[in-house]
């Protein structure tokens, strides 16, 4: 089974409105964490958010905040105010078991976001 | 403070050939972790180090190896290139598994 879902290979939205990005995730573990990248075409792949199993917060940086539904185990992603930039290719992974024994992200296949003018 | 850093930023190899990329962490972040990412099978985790040893190793041929440095900077081997071995290669530096630090990757093209 994919541990990462991103069921959106491609998104257009409007410059100025909001969108959200789809990650569904799946894990037995108790302890986790979620992070979004964001990717441009350049290869970079530019950190956005984290959230850990155990936050009762959904996190938010800047534009950027993440509805994190534990029992649905999905953790969307909402770019608030889209800006022509934020046009790249973005990444929901996830690493599992505690942030002192996990080693490794797993990844999911991506969402190309394309913010029209 | 300086980022990942990786070098070279694009490598053209032929078949049967060997090729060693480079990667400086931040300065501090005793762990690199290295990523392949290509189109068909997207980001697959190669292997991670951690004060020069080897922790967790993906699901990858022996071909694909890896060292680090006392001074945690990481270089990985893939011997014998195949075609299916272009990629581009990422690696990512963490002080703790709460946050990556990714590099602005290495693109292999193996002719």
């Amino acid at each position: 089974a994919q541990k990462i879902t991103q069921t959106q290979p491609g998104m257009f939205v409007q410059e100025k409105e909001a969108v959200t990005l789809d990650c569904t995730y799946d894990t037995s573990d108790q302890s986790y964490g979620l992070f979004w990248y964001k990717q441009p075409s350049s290869g970079e792949m530019i950190f956005l958010i984290y959230q850990g199993s155990y936050d009762e917060q959904n996190a938010t940086e800047g534009r950027y905040s993440l509805n994190f539904q534990k029992a649905r185990k999905s953790a969307n992603l909402v770019i608030s105010a889209s800006q022509l930039g934020d046009s790249a290719m973005y990444f929901c992974a996830m690493r599992e078991g505690r942030f002192d024994s996990a080693r490794q992200l797993t990844f999911g296949s991506g969402t190309q976001l394309t913010v029209l003018p | 403070k300086a980022g990942v850093t990786q070098t070279p930023r694009y490598l053209i190899k032929t078949r049967g050939q060997q090729v060693t990329l480079s990667c400086s962490p931040i300065s501090g972040h005793r762990s690199v972790s290295w990523y392949q990412q290509t189109p068909g099978q997207g980001l697959q985790f190669l292997f991670e180090y951690f004060s020069e040893t080897q922790r967790n190793k993906g699901n990858f041929p022996g071909r694909f190896s890896g060292r680090q440095f006392s001074n945690s900077r990481s270089e990985m081997n893939v011997s014998t290139l195949e075609l299916g071995d272009s990629a581009l290669y990422l690696c990512a530096s963490s002080f703790d598994s709460y946050g990556y630090t990714f590099g602005s990757g290495t693109r292999l093209t193996v002719v």
